[in-house]
This record gives structure tokens, sequence and C-alpha cells, in this order.
């Protein structure tokens, strides 16, 4: 069974840019979920998408958004990127169960 | 904030059984102890969870005292490739939305 695939891998973008990132999901898994984690504030909770909805956010500006499609495949976007968005963003897709299968990860990188 | 406490760091020689501890004393009734750890860069990956009886699988075991204020993570034959930051989160089962908040976690360093 495949895992949760994050594309890209590494990403460098300038300041003022916008950034897309996208997830699939461990196939029948319908939940998906964003986390960024940086050295000085660890793991944090971004949002989370179930069937096309969003049913929690986290605590980060209106820059960051995201979305699901009906395949339950998700992307994340941050727009006017800041050097402080610089991160590892993990996205993770859940059972009905609960537990959450996270990816590798993208590197965001903003210069 | 992160509902559970654990060490910052620990070492277990190779071969060994590692113990990590959990401290989550505010628990609720339906909230379920879950473990993940974080090899350097990667994505974390799910270990284990339980609710109040011991549970084991293929990676470790989980046991949670009675009164569900504490747990101990027991890898049973540490090897190098455990080193990592190991995750204890409470968290209400199911796949209602919730997510995970993850502590700054225990970093186990495997010595040879």
């Amino acid at each position: 069974k495949a895992g949760v695939t994050q594309t890209p891998r590494y990403l460098i973008k300038t300041r003022g840019q916008q950034v897309t990132l996208s997830c699939s999901p461990i196939s029948g898994h319908r939940s998906v979920s964003w986390y960024q984690q940086t050295p000085g504030q660890g793991l944090q909770f971004l949002f989370e998408y179930f069937s096309e909805t969003q049913r929690n956010k986290g605590n980060f500006p209106g820059r960051f958004s995201g979305r699901q499609f009906s395949n339950s495949r998700s992307e994340m976007n941050v727009s006017t990127l800041e050097l402080g968005d610089s991160a590892l963003y993990l996205c993770a897709s859940s059972t009905t169960r609960g537990e959450a299968f996270f990816g590798q990860g993208t590197r965001l990188t903003v210069v | 904030d992160a509902k559970t406490t654990q060490p910052t760091s620990m070492d277990c020689a190779e071969g060994r059984a590692a113990n990590l501890p959990c401290n989550h004393s505010t628990i609720s009734g339906n909230e379920y102890v879950y473990w993940y750890r974080q090899i350097h860069s990667q994505g974390p990956q799910y270990i284990i969870h339980g609710l109040k009886n011991n549970e084991t699988n293929e990676m470790a075991s989980l046991i949670i005292t009675e009164d569900r204020k504490s747990s101990t993570l027991i890898l049973p034959h540490a090897t190098l490739r455990d080193t990592a930051v190991y995750y204890c989160i409470v968290r209400v089962d199911g796949n209602y939305g919730q997510n995970f908040v993850f502590g700054p976690g225990t970093r186990l360093s495997v010595l040879p």
C-alpha cells in the first residue's frame, strides 16, 4: 500500500511569491491534515480537510490556505511568502480510527 | 499546548530495552495516548496508541498506568535506527477532525 506522497520534496522561493504544495493521501483515507515544522516552534497544526471540507484550523494567518479534491488529494497554498515561512511542511492522512500517517514533507526555503 | 510532559533526552545502549516515559495527568476519559517518532528531517512515524489496556505491536509496547496519568513506551531491543525524537500525544480517538498537538518530545539516542 502506497504511503502519503508529498510533492515537491524541496522548494526555494523568493519573498513575496506564492507557493502550492501537494499531498496525495493513502488510498481510502478521506482526512488530510497539514502541519508546519520549524526549529523554533516545532510541529504546528495548520488545517484538516475531510470530504473536501475544512473541519479544523490552526492559528495561522490567512496567507495559509488549503483545499481538498474529490479524490481526497489536497493542496496547501501560501501567498506573499515571508522568510519565516521557511519550514518543513508535512501532510498526514488519517484512518477512520484516527491514526495519522505522515508523508516525508516538503522543505520550503524562502530567500 | 501539549497535554503531556516528557524528558528532553535519553540514552540507551544498543540491544537493550528503551523505556520512554510520558506524563499526562490531565487526560480525559475519552482520550487515547498516541506515540509517534521522527527520524531527522523525515515525517513523523506512527508507533502505537492505546486507551487503558497495555498494547503491543511489531514496533513497541505501550504500558498505561491504571489511573491513566502516565505511560511508558517500550522498544524491546533498541537499534541504532531507533535514534529519533519520540512524541507522546493524547487525543480523542476516531476521525473527528481533532488535530495532534506535538510537544518537544524526547530525543532518544541509541548508543553502540
